[in-house]
């Protein structure tokens, strides 16, 4: 199976800052990496797939990159809709797994 | 506008079983790819099946953990997914919910449902 190690777990930032937020697969993956928001106490919401495209009416100030096996979403300017857990995942091969998630919250 | 809608969820003991479903709208739910992904309370999440669409036999795919115990089916004829689940365990108890994937070289995850609650006690 495909590992993804997300880091952080957490971290604190205050609005108008730039959040970065990382995926290492254990193996290769092509651009099948996709990032998901939640809230507390609702379902998850696609943000990003193929890496680095935005899904439909995603803001532009959320963004994705790679390098290698190393994955990155940043946030270019944190908003107070920003906060929240985000996620990544890797389909590229089964079982499709997730990175652990990262809790972002106010400073 | 795309849904997906679940239900069926409940307490249940161990050793029992349960079937959800997914009830869908808004788009061609023959075309796509739909999976089941579960979040148990206060953790992360964590896939567990895939359909795939009817241009590709409607075969599955599953998790380690629920392969042998869990099936998922479809009926295009009403645009649901079903998840049939038997001899359920403690470590069953979580959200599930269904996401549609869609096709741009690679199944990616792209619409939510809002998650329906199973748990297993006694």
């Amino acid at each position: 199976d495909i590992q993804m190690t997300q880091s952080p777990s957490s971290l604190s930032a205050s609005v108008g800052d730039r959040v970065t937020i990382t995926c290492r697969a254990s193996q290769g993956i092509s651009n099948y990496l996709a990032w998901f928001q939640q809230k507390p106490g609702k379902a998850p919401k696609s943000l990003i797939f193929a890496t680095s495209t935005l899904q439909s009416g995603v803001p532009s100030r959320f963004s994705g990159s790679a390098s290698g096996t190393d994955f990155t979403l940043t946030i270019s300017s944190l908003q107070p809709e920003d906060f929240a857990t985000y996620y990544c995942q890797q389909y590229s091969s089964y079982p499709l797994t997730f990175g652990g998630g990262t809790k972002v919250d106010i400073k | 506008e795309v849904q997906l809608v679940e239900s069926g969820g409940g307490l249940v003991q161990p050793g029992g079983s349960l079937r959800l479903s997914c009830a869908t709208s808004g788009f061609t739910f023959s075309d796509h790819y739909i999976d089941w992904v579960r979040q148990a309370p206060e953790k992360g999440l964590e896939w567990v099946g895939r359909t795939r669409n009817k241009a590709n036999s409607y075969t599955t795919e599953y998790a380690a953990s629920v392969k042998g115990r869990f099936t998922i089916s479809r009926d295009d004829s009403k645009n649901s997914l079903y998840l049939q689940m038997n001899s359920l365990k403690t470590e069953d108890t979580a959200a599930y919910y269904c996401v549609r994937s869609s096709y741009i070289s690679g199944w990616y995850p792209d619409y939510w449902g809002q998650g329906t609650l199973v748990t297993v006690s006694s």
